[in-house]
């Protein structure tokens, strides 16, 4: 069963624009992370954000996380050509001993 | 600059035929991962060993698919026989458990079953 799902399926915007992505899951996490995926290749990480946390920066992202509502947000800003990816949120459960769920992907279109 | 290699890239084969995928994981990392992304199924986690010995392999067809760590440089994915449903990218993951697992994927193989 799928834990993570994000919202939207797919996002296009101007280049120099915010790119906001949402994922949501269903079971207590001890993490999410973040991971992108040019076309044609392997996922690549972003950014680990841990059930005590509740937001977290790194370069020109933004995370945010919240347990209470099971959902979290990967805002870029100042979007670029090169931002062009699928994004996904996957899931490291409670009770999963380092089992890690993705979810279906937002694809991100930036228009030049 | 430490890497997750997988052979071969691409793989085409008739149906039926036994496919055997490798991975060589980031040396030193203890967890190792094997997906399989489809357009329509996603990212589904097939299979993941934590020093060397299987921890979850719930997500992966057992009648054709097997996976192994002979050593801990090497693991592989086999199906035998193959279907061409199995036509898919599959990818390699390695980690270093701990306080959350970040992966780091290889490549992938993409294989085509005819």
């Amino acid at each position: 069963s799928q834990q993570g799902e994000e919202d939207p399926q797919a996002l296009s915007i101007q280049e120099g624009e915010n790119a906001t992505m949402n994922c949501s899951y269903k079971t207590s996490i001890n993490n999410l992370q973040w991971y992108r995926q040019n076309s044609g290749r392997g996922l690549v990480h972003l950014i680990l954000i841990r059930s005590n946390e509740r937001e977290k920066h790194s370069g020109r992202l933004r995370v945010t996380l919240d347990t209470s509502k099971k959902s979290s947000s990967l805002l870029i800003t100042a979007s670029r050509a090169a931002d062009t990816a699928s994004y996904f949120c996957a899931t490291e459960g409670r009770s999963s001993a380092s089992k890690i769920i993705f979810g279906s992907g937002t694809r991100l279109s930036i228009r030049p | 600059d430490a890497r997750v290699t997988q052979t071969p890239r691409h793989k085409v084969t008739e149906m039926g035929q036994e496919v055997t995928m490798r991975c060589q994981p980031i040396l030193g990392h203890n967890t190792v991962f094997w997906y399989r992304q489809t357009m329509m199924q996603g990212l589904e986690l097939l299979a993941y060993f934590r020093n060397r010995a299987p921890l979850d392999d719930s997500g992966m067809p057992k009648d054709r698919f097997s996976a192994e760590m002979p050593d801990a440089t090497l693991a592989t994915l086999k199906i035998q026989p193959s279907e061409p449903r199995d036509s898919a990218v599959y990818f390699c993951a390695s980690g270093l458990a701990g306080q959350g697992v970040t992966q780091y994927f290889g490549p992938g193989t993409r294989l085509l079953v005819l």
